[in-house]
């Protein structure tokens, strides 16, 4: 079945630590997205692609790193110069060429606590 | 710039009694709006989009949404509620030319009384 990918689900890091988030597709969609969530404040964007190779900064970029190598795959780093990286990230892609309804399709996410 | 405000942190409803959940937007263009749903520990589940024409949309589950231009809201609706729809609730905007980059609100929880 077609789907998006987050590896791990649960995940501890000590303070000062990068740490790589995985996000992996085989809907074949063009662009990907990364974002934040933590209570009471929705979902924020960190980053996000729409081709290979090309990555644009969400509102909530600082701290964090991404890379777009191949289309299937857009990996996030959470740098040690996040200040508050414990929260839920949710990974999603979409279809940009003709048929594009908007929508987005998320991945289960990950959780990331810093001890 | 686009924002979504969704006024009822949580809300408390018994089964079988009906539910609106409010949302708000604002947009300078023509905007593309949707509804997910969300179980603890789970990613979005989309419920329904509105995108043009109609202005009620139906969805999955049995909800539905009106979309009011003139009050900018986009309401959820479903007639019923079961144990099964306790979970938080996403409204967001956006659109095409934005890269379908999508705007959420805050949520709503929802708990669902026996």
């Amino acid at each position: 079945d077609g789907g998006i990918t987050q590896s791990p689900k649960y995940l501890f890091r000590k303070e000062g630590q990068n740490v790589t988030l995985s996000c992996e597709q085989n809907l074949n969609h063009d662009a990907m997205y990364w974002y934040r969530q933590d209570p009471g404040q929705g979902l924020r964007l960190i980053y996000y692609s729409q081709i290979v190779n090309d990555f644009q900064k969400g509102d909530i970029a600082e701290g964090y790193s991404v890379s777009r190598e191949k289309k299937e795959s857009f990996p996030l780093t959470v740098t040690s110069a996040q200040k508050n990286p414990t929260a839920f990230y949710l990974c999603a892609s979409t279809h940009t060429g003709g048929g594009n309804t908007g929508e987005l399709f998320f991945g289960e996410g990950s959780r990331l606590t810093v001890l | 710039a686009q924002s979504v405000t969704q006024p009822d942190i949580h809300i408390t409803v018994s089964e079988g009694a009906s539910l609106e959940l409010r949302c708000n937007y604002s947009y300078g263009a023509t905007p593309y709006l949707f509804w997910y749903v969300q179980s603890p520990g789970q990613g979005l589940q989309l419920l329904l989009k509105y995108f043009s024409g109609d202005t009620l949309v139906q969805g999955i589950k049995g909800f539905e949404a009106e979309f009011k231009r003139s009050q900018s809201s986009f309401n959820l609706r479903k007639p019923s509620v079961h144990w099964s729809d306790a979970a938080e609730y996403f409204c967001a905007v956006g659109a095409l030319s934005a890269g379908n980059m999508l705007t959420f609100g805050g949520g709503t929880r929802l708990m669902v009384k026996p």
